[in-house]
């Protein structure tokens, strides 16, 4: 399997403009989670999906940030319209469940630069 | 509420030497205990994991951590660091409030090696 896989890996764009990062998870995970790092506040949790259902989405910073799942190989967060202090890396993670809790599995992450 | 303490920010050790990074956590039940390794530009890998069983659990490249239930600790040590250890740590505990498998991640620990 070729992990997770997030797109893009750089992002850079200009203060109010929409920006979606993007998320495959590995095949037969059922968990996904949306994380943001910053030197700041470090690993967050941003959103967690359970069979491709929003569980916990409490660290959502604000109602500009969106995520969806609409399949269990896909996942997006928006941000709309994006700000200068949404830069950081967005890393989205997946797991399995199956009975048997074990490990999350990161991406590469997608490093956001707002200007 | 259910956190992780990892009280060293920053660590340099000489190549060769032995390490040892703390980690410290609160829960409420028997935790899920995982440290985590990211490299610059890098996403997150998994190290080792406790979920049960010998307290003492060995991990990839060299790695072991020790479960302290009465110390709530859960720390890193390996007898001889490499420069290719250089990166940054991460302890993380799950899972977390109705047993949803959601992590919640220490600050984070970055390692400086010395040649």
């Amino acid at each position: 399997d070729a992990g997770v896989i997030q797109s893009p890996r750089h992002e850079v764009t200009e203060m109010g403009q929409e920006v979606t990062l993007r998320c495959k998870p590995i095949s037969g995970h059922n968990s996904l989670f949306w994380y943001r790092q910053t030197m700041m506040r470090g690993l967050e949790l941003l959103i967690y999906f359970n069979n491709n259902v929003p569980i916990d989405d409490s660290g959502m910073p604000e109602d500009r940030f969106s995520a969806k799942m609409p399949n269990a190989s896909f996942s997006t967060l928006k941000i709309q319209p994006s700000e200068p202090r949404d830069s950081a890396v967005y890393f989205c993670a997946s797991t399995s469940l199956g009975g048997k809790w074990t490990e999350a599995f990161f991406g590469q992450g997608t490093r956001l630069t707002v200007v | 509420a259910q956190s992780v303490t990892q009280p060293d920010i920053h660590i340099t050790v000489s190549e060769g030497a032995s390490l040892e990074l703390r980690c410290n956590y609160s829960y409420g039940a028997t935790p899920y205990l995982f440290w985590y390794v990211q490299s610059p530009g890098q996403g997150l890998q998994l190290l080792l994991k406790y979920f049960s069983g010998d307290t003492l659990v060995q991990g990839i490249k060299g790695f072991e951590a020790e479960f302290k239930r009465s110390q709530s600790s859960f720390n890193l040590r390996k007898p001889s660091v490499h420069w290719s250890d250089a990166a940054e740590y991460f302890c993380a505990v799950g899972p977390v409030s109705g047993g949803y498998n959601k992590l919640i991640f220490g600050a984070g620990t970055r390692l400086a090696v010395h040649p």
